[in-house]
């Protein structure tokens, strides 16, 4: 069970978009549409921004969306507001009724 | 107020034993699948265990397959997680998380500080 490939690190400047990829295989990623993306800030529990590959759920600010193509899944975040800085994980259910994430990118806006 | 509380964690020698428990409120326990995600100090999320909401199904990182039991009542709104031989590389906050999709966890607890030391 290999985590999840993600950048460490992302930046860009307050109102730009940006995106988070998120690279598995076909046993995670590629072969389910089960992938998740997380918020998390030093100190608070994660926060669930995106389920399904791209559903929202209910609070969550529209300016997140997630999609998918083949084995790579994506975060992209509209609109950078300074409130968006923090770490963010993706996660995948996988063959073995079990469930990775990735190693985290830490996004900064300049 | 929909809410997950752990308790149990502490601080233990290698191959010794604990268990954490979780309770929740605010919901309806039986209708959710639940798991357990840590974070070691420093490090990232890892997914660690996760059961089916009647317990019929349950799944185990690699990392701790043999060593923990993940476990509910939902009588008790609880889940348990029995970690057996434990490791110093078990040091970690474990989270208790709620399942609304295969890996989409909406609602976490705040968290209980396992640490394995000699």
């Amino acid at each position: 069970q290999s985590a999840l490939t993600q950048p460490a690190s992302v930046s860009e400047s307050p109102g730009q978009s940006i995106t988070i990829s998120c690279t598995g295989t076909s046993s995670d990623v590629g072969g389910y549409n089960y992938v998740s993306w997380y918020q998390h800030h030093p100190g608070k529990a994660p926060k669930l921004m995106i389920y399904d590959v791209s559903k929202r759920p209910s609070g969550v600010s529209n300016r997140f969306s997630g999609s998918k193509s083949g084995n790579t899944a994506s975060l992209t975040i509209s609109g950078l507001q300074a409130e968006d800085e923090g770490d963010y994980y993706c996660s995948s259910y996988t063959s073995g009724n079990t469930v990775i994430f990735g190693g985290g990118t830490k996004l900064s806006v300049l | 107020e929909v809410q997950l509380v752990e308790s149990g964690g502490g601080v233990v020698r290698p191959g010794g034993s604990l268990r954490l428990s979780c309770v929740a409120s605010g919901f309806t326990f039986d209708d959710h699948g639940m798991n357990w995600v840590r974070q070691a100090p420093g490090k990232g999320l890892e997914w660690v265990a996760g059961i089916s909401w009647n317990g019929g199904s349950t799944g185990y990182a690699d990392s701790v397959k043999g060593r923990f039991t993940i476990s509910r009542d939902n009588a008790k709104n609880s889940l348990y997680l029995q970690m057996n031989n434990l490791r110093i590389e078990d040091t970690a906050f474990f989270h208790c998380v709620r399942d609304i999709s295969w890996g989409g966890f909406d609602i976490w607890g705040q968290g209980t500080m396992v640490t394995v030391s000699s």
